[in-house]
């Protein structure tokens, strides 16, 4: 399976909002509700910020949203924070070969 | 508090072996599916390895299929990942991840996504 495909970088100045896109195929993104998405600080260990496309782990921001629409995947980061400063990475489940993470995207506050 | 912690890393020829382990604690190990995903250097996140609770089901990615095995012993609340025929593409940081899940009437099921990931062991591949 090749990566989900994110978008390298996105920027945003502090209280905006951003959205990071993470397009595969029918076979992964499309075909089921089971894209996660996880903030990764360098140095630091990854963290679950949404499950299941939509759902937010307790303690964990309602700043932050997911949604999908056919075959893409979106997380939206709402007034947006210094903290928020991280690259942010979704996977999917793909069936006969389990997990496939994206390509990462690296979010700048300006 | 779920904590898990690698160990094993270091510097490999090619063609060569390691073994990476795991040490979990703060939850009831042999209840939850466990991984292995990996970093390369200035690289994103590639998932490597599942293994079940019961340790009878395991998967693996294309890339490392046939190279590396993954196993558990729950009665020492530990995972490990054998490496064999090691190539410098599997030069990388290696996380032990918990797979999310939960147990009602005595059965346990696994949901589709991570929910612990320890610090990381890093694995060099080079002559």
């Amino acid at each position: 399976q090749s990566a989900l495909t994110q978008p390298a970088s996105v920027s945003g100045s502090p209280g905006q909002s951003i959205t990071i896109s993470c397009t595969g195929t029918s076979s992964n993104v499309g075909g089921y509700n089971l894209v996660s998405w996880y903030q990764h600080h360098p140095g630091r260990v990854p963290k679950l910020i949404i499950y299941e496309g939509t759902k937010r782990p307790s303690g964990v921001s309602n700043r932050f949203s997911g949604s999908k629409s056919g075959n893409t995947a979106s997380l939206t980061i709402s007034g947006l924070q210094a903290e928020d400063e991280a690259d942010y990475y979704c996977c999917s489940y793909t069936g006969s070969t389990y997990y496939v993470f994206g390509t990462g995207t690296k979010v700048t506050v300006l | 508090e779920v904590q898990l912690l690698e160990s094993g890393g270091g510097l490999v020829h090619p063609g060569g072996s390691l073994r990476l382990s795991c040490a979990a604690s703060g939850f009831t190990f042999n209840n939850y599916a466990m991984n292995w995903v990996r970093q390369a250097p200035g690289k994103g996140l590639e998932w490597v390895s599942l293994i079940y609770g019961t340790g009878t089901s395991t998967y693996y990615a294309a890339s490392v299929a046939g190279r590396f095995t993954v196993s558990r012993d729950n009665s020492k609340d530990t995972l490990y990942l054998q490496m064999t025929s090691l190539r410098a593409e599997d030069t990388a940081l290696y996380y032990c991840v918990k797979h999310a899940g939960y147990c009602s009437g005595g059965t346990c099921y696994s949901n589709d996504h991570f929910d612990f990931w320890g610090p990381g062991t890093l694995v060099t591949v080079s002559s």
